[in-house]
């Protein structure tokens, strides 16, 4: 199992772009989590997909948006990019459940996005 | 809303010292917290979780709830321990809550 992957591995985008990045969760995993870590800061939440549908949101625009497919992999999608834009997007996988030892999210190696 | 913070940006020791980073949290309720760590050129990666009360890698770290604290230690730094550390929270249940991280610590162990 390759666990997490994301693609691509690096992006370079022009102020005003769309971008779209894509996110396979852990085998056997069914929710996935986005997050944006600035140079320098700790990873920040942007949204949760599971079963097909965002179940929780953080504190992002709506030019962030999300897609969750049948197969449980999911694409993060970013309109009208800015500047500020530029980060390293994380993707994060988990199995929803009951069982407090299934929660534990495993994240990926990240997209490099960086808008000039 | 939720915050962690880690005051400490960088943390140098030597090897065999004890290392201690610290990490504070601000929630009203009762928070699950975690330690992450991730190495050079490798991804993020869970290190140990407040409820399973264990030691990973010699490390330990005890939620002080009077405190609002979740502070990493280990008394004796391997040079292997040098890595980024991220403290994190999580509301809202146990399958699905969102995780907050604080900014981080690059824990530097010299020979």
């Amino acid at each position: 199992d390759a666990g997490v992957t994301q693609s691509p591995t690096h992006l370079i985008k022009t102020r005003g772009q769309q971008v779209t990045l894509r996110c396979s969760p852990k085998s056997g995993h069914d929710t996935v989590s986005w997050y944006q870590q600035a140079l320098g800061q700790g990873p920040q939440f942007i949204f949760q997909y599971y079963e097909e549908e965002e179940r929780q949101r953080g504190n992002f625009p709506d030019r962030f948006s999300g897609h969750q497919f049948p197969n449980y992999s999911s694409e993060l999608n970013v309109n009208a990019l800015l500047l500020g834009d530029s980060a390293l997007y994380l993707c994060a996988s988990s199995l929803a459940g009951r069982d407090r030892d299934a929660y534990e999210q495993y994240f990926g190696p990240g997209t490099r996005l960086t808008v000039t | 809303a939720q915050r962690v913070t880690q005051p400490e940006k960088l943390l140098s020791v030597f090897k065999g010292a004890p290392v201690e980073l610290k990490c504070n949290y601000s929630y009203s309720g009762s928070p699950e917290l975690f330690w992450y760590v991730q190495y050079s050129r490798q991804r993020l990666q869970l290190l140990l979780r407040h409820i399973s009360r264990e030691s990973i890698k010699g490390f330990t770290a005890d939620l002080n709830k009077g405190e609002t604290s979740f502070h990493l230690k280990k008394p004796f730094a391997q040079e292997e321990d040098s890595a980024m550390y991220y403290c994190a929270l999580r509301v809202g249940g146990t399958s699905y809550g969102k995780l907050t991280f604080g900014q981080g610590t690059i824990l530097t162990v010299h020979p």
